[in-house]
């Protein structure tokens, strides 16, 4: 059964950092082109990254270019997503999204529960 | 930055009844378009991949239409499991999210 586990979310300051991680299983991994989704409590989704099978690709959304870094471990099964210089507007939960065919840019057949990052003083 | 723009925003139906989602693009997507459909606490769940291609599992009252630009979902007739939140995604460039339909118990 293909699972995805998200953690790693949390309270943190602004300015402060994050580092969101997810456990993939019942599929080869590094097979696939792997997604960062997130959504605002109350609010619709958006998404913020994704990553090539080698990790030698990488697109962020405008919003977190330069902030956030997306890194994936093939031997692990595992994508993480680094969050630096937090804003109160990143507060979301954070969905680790599987592609349905493996490619860039597609539809997403497989998420994980999320993981809840809140940004407040 | 291709934008996509949901119609409506909260739509109130009865078990039984047909239901259309419009979804526009700011430009052309090909076929390049996903339904999902969202209940609360829950991850979203895809419905429809390529503008109209039903996903495995998803009851075949669900449909999609559309290409290029304006995409439909039909719900041919509402079931009680139905009321739920529902969002297209272009995956043409990028990807991005419509803001959603909330369908309600009218």
């Amino acid at each position: 059964e293909v699972q995805l586990v998200e953690s790693g979310g949390g309270l943190v300051q602004p300015g402060g950092s994050l580092r969101l991680s997810c456990a993939a299983s019942g599929f080869t991994f590094s097979s696939y082109w792997m997604n960062w989704v997130r959504q605002a409590p109350g609010k619709g989704l958006e998404w913020v990254a994704n990553i090539k099978q080698d990790g030698s690709e990488k697109y962020y959304v405008d919003s977190v270019k330069g902030r956030f870094t997306i890194s994936r471990d093939n031997a692990k099964n595992s994508l993480y997503l680094q969050m630096n210089s937090l804003r109160a507007e990143d507060t979301a939960m954070y969905y680790c999204a599987r592609p349905l065919h493996g490619g860039a840019y597609e539809s997403f057949d497989r998420w994980g529960q999320g993981t809840l990052v809140t940004v407040s003083s | 930055d291709i934008q996509m723009t949901q119609s409506p925003s909260t739509l109130s139906a009865s078990v039984g009844d047909r239901v259309t989602i419009t979804c526009r693009a700011s430009q052309s997507i090909s076929s390049w378009l996903a339904w999902y459909q969202q209940k609360p606490g829950k991850a979203p769940n895809l419905l429809i991949y390529k503008a109209s291609s039903l996903q495995s599992g998803v009851p075949s009252r669900f449909s999609g239409s559309g290409s290029g630009t304006d995409f439909t979902l039909t719900i041919s007739s509402l079931q009680p499991d139905d009321f739920a939140t529902y969002y297209c995604q272009q995956y043409n460039s990028y990807s991005t999210f419509g803001q959603g339909t909330r369908v309600e118990i009218k």
